[in-house]
Formats: C-alpha cells, sequence, structure tokens
C-alpha cells in the first residue's frame, strides 16, 4: 500500500521545450507532494512543496517560474520544467508523507530521469 | 535552514566486516530520522527509522542509533554482503509547518567479496 507512481520513467527533450511529470498517489490521498532533484552521485535536494489547492513552496535558490508545479488534486501533483536547457537534466523524485495510520513515514516515487538535448 | 551532514562519503569494507555511517543535524525540533538505500536510477528505499523518542532500534543486521543531546544518528550493518552494496542517505525531519524530509549527502558503500 501507500504507492506513489510517477510517469514518465525517462525522458529526452530538446532543449527550449517543457516536460511534464506526474505523481498519482494511487491507494491514499497525498495533500502535500515533495519534489527532489538529484544529479550523478550526489544526494536529494529539495526542490519545493506542493500542497492541494494551494500555492507551492519553493526552496532557496530554485526558479519558481520555471519548475511549475501544480497540486489540483489530493492524488495528483504535476511538475513542469519549462524551457529546458541541458543543466536541467537530472533525476527529478517526487515523495508524500504518509498518516499515522499508514506508518507515518515518506512514501517516493519511481523517479524520472530528464536529459534535455 | 535544516541541514544534515553524513560521512563518510565512501566506505569499502570486507564481506562480514560491519560498516558504520554517521550523520549530524541542526534542527533541535527533528524527530524523525530514517535511513534509506538507493540503487542506481532507483527510488530510495526505506531501510530503518527510528524516533526521538527511542535511543537505538535494530532490524536484523540493520541498527540505528540516535543521541539526541549530540544531534546525531548512526547507521550500524554487521555482517556485510555483496548485496548491501549502494548509496546509503540519512534524513532528517524538519519541523516546519511541511514537515519535509533534509537528506544528507550520501555514502556509497563497497562491500567487497
Amino acid at each position: 500500500g501507500a504507492v506513489v507512481s510517477q510517469h514518465p520513467s525517462r525522458v529526452i527533450c530538446k532543449s527550449g521545450t517543457s516536460v511534464k511529470i506526474e505523481c498519482r498517489s494511487l491507494d491514499f490521498q497525498a495533500t502535500t507532494m515533495f519534489w527532489y532533484r538529484q544529479f550523478p552521485k550526489q544526494s536529494l535536494m529539495l526542490m519545493a512543496t506542493s500542497n492541494e489547492g494551494s500555492k507551492a513552496t519553493y526552496e532557496q535558490g530554485v526558479e519558481k517560474d520555471k519548475f511549475l508545479i501544480n497540486h489540483a488534486s489530493l492524488t495528483l501533483s504535476t511538475l513542469t520544467v519549462t524551457s529546458a536547457h541541458p543543466e536541467d537534466s537530472s533525476f527529478y523524485i517526487c515523495s508524500a508523507r504518509l498518516s499515522r495510520d499508514r506508518g507515518d513515514g515518506y512514501t517516493f516515487g519511481s523517479g524520472t530521469r530528464l536529459t534535455v538535448v | 535552514g535544516e541541514n544534515v551532514e553524513q560521512h563518510p562519503s565512501t566506505l569499502s569494507v570486507q564481506e562480514g566486516d560491519s560498516a558504520v555511517i554517521k550523520c549530524t543535524y541542526s534542527d533541535s525540533a527533528s524527530n524523525y530520522f530514517p535511513w534509506y538505500k538507493q540503487e542506481l536510477g532507483k527510488r530510495p528505499q526505506l531501510i530503518i527509522d527510528i524516533r526521538s523518542n527511542v535511543g537505538e532500534k535494530k532490524d536484523q543486521r540493520i541498527a540505528v542509533t540516535l543521541n539526541k543531546t549530540a544531534k546525531h544518528f548512526s547507521l550500524h550493518i554487521t555482517e556485510t554482503q555483496p548485496e548491501d552494496s549502494a548509496v546509503y542517505f540519512c534524513a532528517a525531519l524538519w519541523m516546519d509547518s511541511s514537515y519535509k524530509l533534509i537528506f544528507g549527502s550520501g555514502t556509497r558503500l563497497l562491500v567487497r567479496p
């Protein structure tokens, strides 16, 4: 239980185009979704926190106009990388906090490998 | 903001030996400390976690210790096996309104057969 489905798993896009990444909570409601970015051989860096029905909160240094986050329902959060550039190539992964009756931990999506050419 | 420091960055041990990874955190209000194992290109997988109301937790070959006074926690893997080779991340819960996890920099563990 408590599965977050993330799509696509891999995407290659041309520089200047936009890419949308989706994370769906399959068997629970995720009021909050966290978006991380991971460059090769580095840690997971929190980009932003999305809250259902309200604006996302971005971490310092993350451009909110470039990384658009939408959390319109309790089961879906999306991250759109706009006007992608090669330096945006990275592994993007979402995470949701679980309620106490679900173990009170965090569950992660399977990640999206974005390559901008 | 919350900061989590993790050491060492790489660790190589002989199969059967123990491995210890250490982390420190900055938010004294943090009360949840998970450890994750990540294989290349995969999502992090929770291997053990500890909450601030306990000082130690063990699950078979894996144990975690927590020292709240010193704000540090450690992962101990005993009787290491080659399949333990992976990158390990510690994390701490930042106690702001969003309850976000902040990750350490990771430790690449290599278990030599």
